[in-house]
């Protein structure tokens, strides 16, 4: 099976502009979630799509913002980018079944806001 | 309070030792899972170990083991016989029925030759 994609992998933006960012979870893995990994904040949890609706989220501004697609694949949005928005952000997929479902990364995307 | 707790930010452990990374949690759902990511430099979060609120045994997989203490609430990652390509961050992780994950702040572990 292939893993969780994550697309595009470098991204270099100014102030003020919007991005997207696209994961493509593990084929068959209904739930998507999404992380901001900072040095100085480490990883935060950002949201999380399960079947095409917004399962939980995190302490974000409304800059912040997702969705997802009926073949589970998801975007996640970030509006006026500020400079503190650089960072890795990553994708995690995992499967339905039991609730403690495990959760598989991508490789994520690293962000530089200049 | 803090969901989950690692305490040591940096480990170091001689090549072919045994290491044991500390983590503790904090839960009032009796359901929830515990896991272990390794983040080589590279960045990619490597899922390691799960071990489920309900197991009796402790979960293994490989060179590595979760050490959990139920009622203390610890989720002890071992890694035995540690290698080179063991350097890296390993951060412990617990979900609660079908809430978000929450993870720990990480250890890095450097394994000296």
């Amino acid at each position: 099976k292939a893993g969780v994609t994550q697309t595009p992998r470098y991204l270099i933006k100014t102030r003020g502009q919007q991005v997207t960012l696209s994961c493509s979870p593990i084929s068959g893995h209904r739930s998507v979630s999404w992380y901001q990994q900072t040095p100085g904040q480490g990883l935060q949890f950002l949201f999380e799509y399960f079947s095409e609706t917004q399962r939980n989220k995190g302490n974000f501004p409304g800059r912040f913002s997702g969705r997802q697609f009926s073949n589970s694949r998801s975007e996640m949005n970030v509006s006026t980018l500020e400079l503190g928005d650089s960072a890795l952000y990553l994708c995690a997929s995992s499967s339905t079944g039991p609730t403690q479902e495990t959760q598989y990364f991508g490789p994520g995307t690293r962000l530089l806001v200049l | 309070a803090q969901k989950i707790t690692q305490t040591q930010p940096g480990m170091f452990v001689q090549e072919k030792e045994a290491v044991t990374l500390d983590c503790t949690y904090d839960t009032s759902d009796p359901s929830y899972g515990l896991f272990w990511y390794k983040q080589p430099s590279s960045g990619e979060m490597i899922f390691l170990i799960y071990q489920g609120s309900y197991d009796q045994q402790n979960a293994t997989e490989g060179r590595y083991s979760l050490n959990f203490q139920k009622a203390r609430k610890s989720a002890n990652l071992v890694i035995s016989a540690s290698q080179l390509g063991d350097s890296a961050m390993y951060f412990c992780a617990m979900r609660e029925g079908t809430n978000q994950f929450y993870f720990g702040t990480g250890t890095s572990l450097t394994v000296i030759p």
